[in-house]
């Protein structure tokens, strides 16, 4: 398996601007996790699904920020719009299940908007 | 969540043991210990968890006190790719990264 595949790796977008970053999970996992990381917060999760349903949302910062799950294998996180403080690394991860299970992150995409 | 409490940083030198430690002392009976660590620009990754008994795999070793108020994280041959932060959690629906314990191994 190729593990927990996020696309882009890097972006670099202006303020204003709308951004999609996207997750494959690994085949099989029923939960899918979306973190930011920052150095002034650390590693925040946002929110996360559990059989394609967003089960808490309570890490999302604000209306700007929106997340779906349309299938098993594809998540998407959206900004718009863009702020310069939305600049940070983003996480995807996937498990068996919400609790207890070991989770797999991807390799992050490194947002920065201007 | 249960709180985790871990030093900010340790130092080890490479090819000894490194022995992190954590302290959970409002743990409840049913609740896992689990320790991920992030080695630098990369993803979290998943290195051992527990219950109550002590646990070892490929990467680590955990023991976990017998009130299990507390726990160590033991990489027996630390190496200069064991470089990274360290994260205790104690999850019940979901993980709660805190600040972890920054490890450095030097040559």
């Amino acid at each position: 398996d190729a593990g927990v595949i996020q696309s882009p790796r890097h972006e670099v977008t202006e303020m204003g601007q709308e951004v999609t970053l996207r997750c494959k999970p690994i085949s099989g996992h029923n939960s899918l996790f979306w973190y930011r990381q920052t150095m002034m917060r650390g590693l925040e999760l946002l929110i996360y699904f559990n059989n394609n349903v967003p089960i808490d949302d309570s890490g999302m910062p604000e209306d700007r920020f929106s997340a779906k799950m349309p299938n098993a294998s594809f998540s998407t996180l959206k900004i718009q719009p863009s702020e310069p403080r939305d600049s940070a690394v983003y996480f995807c991860a996937s498990s068996f299940s919400p609790s207890r299970d070991t989770q797999y992150f991807g390799p992050g995409t490194r947002l920065t908007v201007l | 969540d249960a709180k985790t409490t871990q030093p900010t940083s340790m130092d080890c030198a490479e090819g000894r043991a490194a022995n992190l430690p954590c302290n959970h002392s409002t743990i409840s009976g049913n609740e896992y210990v689990y320790w991920y660590r992030q080695i630098h620009s990369q993803g979290p990754q998943y290195i051992i968890h527990g219950l109550k008994n002590n646990e070892t795999n490929e990467m680590a070793s955990l023991i976990i006190t017998e009130d299990r108020k507390s726990s160590t994280l033991i990489l027996p041959h630390a190496t200069l790719r064991d470089t990274a932060v360290y994260y205790c959690i104690v999850p019940t629906d979901k993980l709660i990264f805190g600040t972890g314990t920054r490890l450095q191994v030097f040559p």
